[in-house]
């Protein structure tokens, strides 16, 4: 199936600073490439995707990266404030699934620190 | 109605008993999905449906049987579980199989076995 790495595992940052937590994927035909954010006992939220016909998109504070030579893709948080402290999880669609349910990394903990 | 409804939110159950999952979604979406999540790990996926069949079952074992009635319910049936099936269940859907938009995720059944 799909193999995503994420990296890191975890990250603690300083309010203020900017974050970057990084992706890979294996199957060079996934074209989905979605971020979520899971605060503790919550459900996993969508924060921002992108496809493969774009290198990057930007929402506010948030921004996500494509690079499909490469295969990876990132999630950038600039202005980190404490309640962007979670976890974060990228996912892509499987290999030889014809792209259906979504497979996930194993996730950043971010910890913002004021 | 842009979300996915899911009961109980809490369950304890014991390994001899029979329990059910519900999911509930009214956004015209033809995928649903069945996620189990440990403490701390991605979302693990156990099941997917599209167009109210099965069309993936990521090798789960038996005791876990899913259901789904029409587009708009997803069952869990749960019977003979082991202490190591406690996690968060979770329930997500979707337009379509391979088609992203909308991938949503319910809030959860915080399942205990005992």
């Amino acid at each position: 199936g799909e193999n995503v790495e994420q990296h890191p595992s975890t990250l603690s940052v300083q309010e203020g600073d900017s974050a970057v937590i990084k992706c890979t994927y294996s199957d060079s035909a996934s074209n989905y490439f979605p971020w979520y954010k899971q605060e503790l006992g919550k459900r996993p939220q969508l924060i921002i995707d992108i496809r493969s016909n774009v290198g990057e998109k930007k929402d506010q504070r948030i921004a996500v990266t494509l690079n499909k030579t490469a295969k990876h893709f990132s999630l950038h948080i600039t202005e980190t404030q404490p309640e962007d402290s979670a976890v974060y999880f990228c996912a892509a669609p499987p290999l030889n699934q014809a792209g259906t349910a979504l497979i996930f990394g194993k996730g950043t903990t971010l910890s913002v620190s004021s | 109605d842009t979300e996915v409804t899911q009961t109980p939110k809490h369950l304890v159950m014991g390994m001899t008993n029979k329990k059910s999952l519900k999911c509930e979604q009214h956004m015209g979406h033809r995928a649903m999905y069945w996620y189990k999540q440990k403490a701390k790990k991605p979302p693990e996926l156990m099941f997917v449906y599209s167009y109210e069949k099965l069309s993936i079952n990521e090798s789960v074992p038996s005791r876990f049987s899913p259901e789904c009635p029409n587009s708009s319910l997803l069952n869990l049936h749960l019977h003979a579980l082991q202490p190591e099936d406690s996690a968060l269940y979770l329930c997500a859907s979707s337009y379509t199989s391979g088609n992203y938009y909308g991938y949503t995720f319910g809030s959860g059944t915080r399942l205990t076995v005992v």
